[in-house]
């Protein structure tokens, strides 16, 4: 298995709303990755796991919050979003040890907040 | 802070023509990875250059690496249709560690029959 899953494809929330975003990867890679990406942007990191601790935080707002339970498991939970939060989500994952490593991502989700 | 500079932003060519699309990044880097990006889809790996003097070619596009200059290049040669997409460079630290990806504002490729 050489893909990252993310799971919902498609997601509308209101501002009041609580919900998760879901990924997964089953590589064995050791560090995963959170990117947001707003129309006609570079996708910007959010967060980064390694070895199931968060090690960077981009100054992300509390209303995300990241979880990561397991090595091939990373959560992102959106509380209390803002309609600027709508982007598109990419989830990445990438050995962390070795030079020579790439980074495989997912497919996104697209997030509408109403 | 690392700063990751494409150029240019758009573009727009004819099928047939070459034409190179320039990444400058600000700090020392052995990582420089090119991804394509088609609309409203996640991106797509290209290539991984890691060290200086790198070349890789896949069909019509061919990516280098001068890490002494800090500037990749990706190369189009002989333009088809099916290239129109937006392009990315992004570029990892040089520590080693799982850091993320700081990337280019992208360049937006239109190419027209």
């Amino acid at each position: 298995d050489t893909e990252v899953t993310q799971t919902p494809k498609h997601l509308v929330m209101g501002m009041t709303n609580k919900k998760s975003l879901k990924c997964e990867q089953h590589m064995g890679h050791r560090a995963m990755y959170w990117y947001k990406q707003k129309a006609k942007k570079p996708p910007e990191l959010m967060f980064v796991y390694s070895y199931e601790k968060l090690s960077i935080n981009e100054s992300v707002p509390s209303r995300f919050s990241p979880e990561c339970p397991n090595s091939s498991l990373l959560n992102l939970h959106l509380h209390a979003l803002q309609p600027e939060d709508s982007a598109l989500y990419l989830c990445a994952s990438s050995q962390k040890q070795g030079v020579a490593y790439g980074y495989t991502f997912g497919s996104g989700t697209r997030l509408t907040v109403v | 802070e690392l700063k990751v500079e494409q150029n240019p932003l758009f573009l727009s060519m004819q099928e047939g023509k070459n034409y190179t699309i320039y990444c400058n990044y600000s700090t020392t880097s052995d990582r420089l990875y090119w991804y394509r990006q088609d609309p409203g889809k996640s991106l797509e790996s290209l290539f991984v250059l890691l060290s200086n003097g790198a070349v890789k070619q896949e069909g019509r596009l061919m990516a280098s690496l001068d890490t002494k200059a800090r500037l990749s290049t990706l190369h189009i040669t002989a333009a088809v249709h099916d290239l129109s997409a937006t392009y990315f460079c992004a570029v990892g630290d040089s520590g080693g560690g799982a850091d993320g990806l700081t990337f280019g504002k992208g360049t937006h490729l239109i190419i027209q029959p």
